[in-house]
């Protein structure tokens, strides 16, 4: 089955710790990841995709076929961070995570 | 304007009211999307249109009709709805179906609520 599966809703951090934001894939193929943010009061809109190998915003996300994961990543967490992530799997349609509730204190 | 606008950003209604939902997107795309988003689910996939045509359905009860008349505007037609289908409803495009790049675009979207 293709599944994505983030498992903690929230995650709450004191500005300049390290974030890591937990995903979790199930797909039989090759998979192609993507990390999408809402900030508050705007739209879902794509932070960064596996293949690209980008940093946006500090944040990195590397794919681990072993493990299956896909972990958002970023080593100084900024209060304007937070927001909500979702993690997306690509197949012939994009499958969402449950998300992830980043709060991250003054 | 650009990007995806959808109307109308907010919406109550009875069970027995017939009403729809409207997208447009201003980005040249070939595909568009209806998602559902729930409280405490993921963002469910509903609907896919590529080039006008449907090509996906993800299992949606009959009370939700989609149309897309041009590559440009997808409506979503509402009747006889239950008070569980109450949720944000997420239009979105892409250049094309599954998106090569897997980068959607999304509108803000329709706060439904059925009373």
């Amino acid at each position: 089955a293709q599944r994505v599966t983030q498992p903690e809703k929230l995650l709450s951090v004191f500005k300049g710790a390290p974030v890591e934001l937990k995903c979790n894939y199930s797909y039989s193929g090759s998979p192609e990841l993507f990390w999408y943010v809402q900030y508050s009061r705007q739209r879902l809109q794509l932070l960064l995709r596996h293949i690209s190998r980008e940093s946006i915003k500090g944040f990195t996300a590397d794919l681990n076929k072993g493990e299956t994961s896909f972990h958002l990543k970023k080593p100084f967490a900024q209060e304007e961070d937070s927001a909500m992530y979702y993690c997306a799997l690509n197949t012939d349609k994009l499958i969402f995570g449950t998300g992830t509730r980043l709060q991250v204190f003054p | 304007e650009t990007g995806v606008t959808q109307t109308p950003r907010h919406l109550v209604m009875g069970m027995t009211n017939k009403k729809s939902l409207k997208c447009e997107q201003h980005l040249g795309h070939n595909a568009m999307y209806w998602y559902k988003q729930s409280a405490k689910k993921p963002l469910e996939l509903m609907f896919v249109y590529n080039f006008k045509e449907q090509t996906e359905n993800n299992s949606v009860p009959s009370r939700f009709s989609p149309e897309c008349p041009n590559s440009s505007h997808l409506f979503l037609h509402l009747h006889t709805l239950q008070p569980e289908d109450s949720a944000l409803y997420l239009c979105a495009s892409s250049q094309d179906v599954g998106g090569r790049t897997g980068e959607l675009f999304f509108g803000e979207g329709s706060r439904l609520t059925v009373l």
